[in-house]
């Protein structure tokens, strides 16, 4: 059982908006920042981006993908979905009650 | 741009020590911008964060495996390297090495948790 809760699949169409969601709590999400990373298959974890009052995505990272924050809730918008985006999408954040970075369980986007 | 790449043994037996290295290439551990760390996938789970060093000596440890691993490095090699001890089964699992940025505040360089550039990852298999 992770620490921060995600959707195990999403799904969509070509040119249509996702979101993926991923919930915490007060000792993670809702004080620190939240990083998003998407995993190919068979390939390491590739940072998009952080979202702490701002998003900002790591260099080379579309802006059809876009993060927010809401309490200890965070959220992975992509807009405009091609089917390159179909990967695994992973969230973390320092969680200060563990005293560790923890990971979702990971949400699997399959694009129809 | 900078390059991480991962040795290690591949096949351990329950009980064993062992080792994985992380070489750097274009880009050298001795610069106070980043932390060094690493972080293990086992199949159909989420990254699991293990550790991370700096070059000043500083680490971090994530509790449920502290006791087990220790961290170092050796700028002379410009590498890192990761000691996993009384392995098990569920110690299998894709090993990745990676950096992350620091920030300086109050006297110490401070880790910022953005993983961004990973190696290839190696694979390390516990069995009897």
């Amino acid at each position: 059982q992770s620490v921060l809760t995600q959707p195990p699949s999403a799904s969509g169409t070509p040119g249509q908006r996702v979101t993926i969601s991923c919930s915490g709590s007060t000792s993670n999400i809702a004080n620190k920042a939240v990083y998003w990373y998407q995993c190919l298959p068979g390939t390491a974890p590739k940072l998009l981006m952080y979202v702490n009052d701002i998003d900002e995505r790591a260099s080379g990272v579309p802006a059809r993908f876009s993060g927010s924050r809401s309490g200890a809730s965070a959220s992975l918008a992509i807009s405009g979905l091609q089917s390159e985006d179909e990967a695994d999408y992973y969230c973390a954040a320092w969680d200060a009650s563990l005293n560790a970075v923890v990971f979702g369980g990971g949400t699997k986007l399959t694009v129809l | 741009q900078m390059q991480l790449q991962e040795s290690g043994p591949g096949l351990v037996k329950p009980s064993e020590t062992r080792s994985l290295t992380c070489s750097v290439s274009h880009g050298t551990l001795g610069t106070s911008s980043y932390y060094w760390a690493w972080i293990r996938q086992s199949p159909g789970k989420g990254p699991e964060w293990i550790a991370s060093i700096h070059y000043t000596g500083s680490t971090y440890y994530n509790p449920s495996l502290e006791s087990r691993v220790t961290i170092s490095s050796d700028r002379a090699k410009n590498g890192f390297s990761l000691t996993l001890r009384a392995l098990t089964v569920a110690d299998t699992a894709v090993y990745y090495c990676a950096s992350h940025s620091a920030h300086y505040s109050r006297g110490r360089y401070l880790p910022n948790w953005d993983f961004d550039v990973w190696g290839r990852g190696a694979l390390v298999t516990v069995s009897p």
